[in-house]
């Protein structure tokens, strides 16, 4: 009964470089959401995919980031040329059955960016 | 858009008091709502939801009622433990199912 993991854990990068961020949901659930939590502050909504594709982007802040779950399960969050501001717990969400609105969080990836 | 305003913190109780966590939403339709708590080290956990007006969440002796009234879900507990030490986060979503979250309030309690 494995929960929704991420990794890393932590990432410390610096100004300029590339990264991404690995999620891993529950098993058989279709929906993965992508949340930013900046210290101080609740969870920020990124982006939300329904099995493959990107139902719902509005939240991604520029085009430095993008996100992508080829297969419906294992999704990647990648953010371009870092920036100090991109400094956050990026946090992964899965649900499952249609009409149960509950998502089951990750631990989150803390991105230090140098 | 949607939003939720919760109670600024940090809040510290002694053990055994009364806890109240307020929070208000704004939202355009119907919202389900949550409160959401994230323990010292661990990642967010539900605490409890309301799917319609009048309803009643409860968990662990938390509770909370949708009041559409006065568009509130205010987070009681009669009698905390040093355990309930944690983040309480209010959040709503919409049919869209995404969640939008208030700032979260700290809560410290003291044996």
């Amino acid at each position: 009964g494995a929960g929704v993991s991420q990794t890393p854990s932590n990432k410390v990068t610096e100004k300029g470089k590339y990264v991404e961020l690995r999620c891993d949901p529950i098993s058989g659930h279709t929906a993965l959401y992508w949340y930013r939590q900046s210290l101080g502050q609740g969870p920020e909504f990124l982006i939300y995919f329904q099995g493959t594709g990107a139902a719902d982007d509005s939240g991604l802040p520029n085009d430095r980031f993008f996100a992508v779950r080829p297969e419906g399960s294992v999704s990647t969050l990648k953010i371009q040329r870092t920036e100090r501001g991109d400094s956050a717990v990026y946090l992964c969400a899965s649900r499952g059955l249609a009409g149960d609105n509950e998502q089951f969080f990750g631990p989150g990836t803390r991105l230090t960016v140098l | 858009g949607d939003s939720v305003t919760q109670m600024e913190g940090p809040v510290t109780l002694s053990e055994e008091a009364f806890l109240t966590i307020n929070c208000t939403y704004t939202a355009t339709g119907y919202p389900s709502l949550f409160w959401y708590v994230q323990y010292p080290g661990e990642g967010l956990q539900l605490l409890l939801k309301a799917t319609k007006a009048d309803d009643k969440g409860s968990n662990k002796g938390f509770e909370a009622t949708y009041r559409k009234e006065t568009t509130s879900f205010h987070l009681e507990k009669g009698s905390v433990q040093v355990s309930d030490s944690a983040v309480y986060f209010c959040a709503l979503s919409d049919n869209d199912y995404k969640l939008s979250f208030g700032a979260g309030t700290t809560v410290t309690v003291r044996a």
